[in-house]
């Protein structure tokens, strides 16, 4: 199956870290990515991961991936306003497909 | 700067009316895309192309049809909108370096009255 699942909303206070997960179901995938979709916009490759590594680090963005439980999270460190927004994960498969996430909407509140 | 490009941002129109929706890039990508996003968030790919030529239906059955006879073009036309047609359609674009990650564009919000 090619199921990409997440949770459908989290909200966070200002200042706090927000934690964004997603689970998938095939463990063929190569690439994993998150993409940021703002209001009224497509969406934006925040940041991605290999699938041969456990954990990608890039300024506020923390990307760990958990391949025995097909996991992975995106934590934001110190949450701002901008933040607010869809995540999606998705993942590559080796015969290029991409499947993307349902989507989880952070609100963060000032 | 590259980039991509989808026209009209917003389109309200009639049933039964054809319509075509535009995307182009400028970054020389072969492979193009068109989702349909439901007010729910979820993404539903429902056209793809490879390159010049070559056109694939996606996931989600859809009464849309879809041409690449140049590189940077991908429209999507609707020969006769109905209400159900109502959603944001996506384009977007990717080449063939790694990380593959997708380029899209602002999108364009359909209504069908």
């Amino acid at each position: 199956g090619e199921d990409v699942e997440q949770s459908l909303f989290l909200s966070v206070r200002e200042g706090d870290s927000s934690v964004i997960n997603c689970t998938y179901t095939d463990s063929s995938s190569t690439y994993l990515y998150w993409y940021k979709q703002e209001p009224g916009a497509g969406l934006q490759l925040l940041t991605y991961i290999f699938s041969n590594m456990d954990m990608k680090q890039d300024q506020r963005l923390t990307v760990l991936l958990n391949k025995k439980d097909k996991h992975l999270s995106l934590r934001i460190a110190d949450t701002q306003t901008g933040d607010s927004a869809i995540y999606f994960c998705a993942e590559r498969l080796p015969y290029q497909k991409v499947t993307f996430g349902t989507g989880t909407k952070l609100q963060v509140i000032p | 700067e590259a980039d991509i490009y989808q026209t009209p941002r917003y389109l309200v129109i009639g049933t039964g009316k054809k319509i075509t929706l535009e995307c182009s890039q400028t970054m020389g990508h072969d492979k193009m895309y068109w989702y349909q996003q439901d007010p729910g968030m979820e993404l539903h790919l429902i056209h793809y192309s490879y390159g010049v030529n070559s056109t694939e239906k996606g996931d989600l059955s859809s009464e849309s049809t879809v041409s690449r006879i140049r590189t940077e073009h991908f429209p999507l036309t609707l020969e006769s909108a109905r209400p159900s047609h109502t959603s944001q359609y996506l384009c977007a674009s990717s080449n063939d370096r790694a990380p593959y990650g997708y380029t899209f564009g602002s999108g364009t919000r359909l209504t069908v009255v």
